[in-house]
């Protein structure tokens, strides 16, 4: 069965320092790897994305993940935060030709002054 | 675009009470998603249609939910009766190109 796993429910950061929130998934197919952001009260919002081509991934915001099919990881990086990257992260996998996204649990990132 | 717009975006009722939750997706996705989700259980997949086409309902949690959609621009999501333990948050979202979903900003649910 396919799943997702983010090892870390919750990552604490001080502000400008990097990060990277892991992302790892179990499939036998080809797959397309996404990563949604959810800030407080609002709904998810998709900050990157993997389909096919360069494996090194980047949003508008300074964030970046890179897929590595050996590994089958997604993790998402960035060399600085920001307090208002404060959110929680969602990882998601789907499997082409299917339109279903399986989600990870989540990891809360906490940036502090 | 306006994205996504759920309604309501809060709403609180009593236990028993019929509850209805609407979504209109982005024009021309074709593909439109229910989730719930909760401290306790995290985001769950409720059901998802296709061209108007329910595919997978398993997610579904018991027959006192129901989810339709009559056309391509219009969507519910009914509980009746409702109960405590169906308080949640209830997202919405549409498929674009590329498997990628777009979310709606979600009603809050409380049943009392």
């Amino acid at each position: 069965a396919q799943s997702v796993t983010q090892l870390d429910s919750q990552v604490p950061v001080f502000e400008e320092a990097p990060v990277e929130l892991r992302c790892n998934y179990s499939s036998s197919v080809s797959v397309y790897l996404f990563w949604y952001v959810q800030y407080p009260n609002q709904g998810l919002q998709l900050l990157l994305k993997y389909l096919s081509g360069s494996t090194l991934v980047e949003s508008i915001n300074g964030f970046e993940a890179e897929f590595n099919k050996s590994q089958t990881s997604f993790h998402l990086r960035k060399p600085s935060v920001h307090i208002s990257d404060t959110a929680e992260y969602f990882c998601a996998v789907s499997f082409t030709g299917f339109q279903k996204l399986v989600f990870g649990t989540g990891t809360r990132l906490l940036v502090s002054p | 675009d306006a994205g996504v717009i759920q309604s309501p975006r809060h709403e609180v009722t009593e236990m028993g009470q019929e509850v209805t939750l609407r979504c209109k997706p982005i024009s021309g996705h074709n593909s439109l998603f229910w989730y719930r989700q909760t401290m306790m259980r995290g985001l769950e997949l409720l059901i998802y249609f296709n061209n108007n086409v329910p595919i997978d309902d398993s997610g579904m949690p018991e027959d006192r939910f129901s989810a339709k959609m009559p056309n391509a621009s219009f969507s519910t999501l009914k509980i009746q009766p409702s109960e405590p333990r169906d308080s949640a948050v209830y997202f919405c979202a549409c498929g674009g190109r590329g498997n990628e979903q777009f979310f709606g900003p979600g009603t809050r649910l409380t049943v009392l």
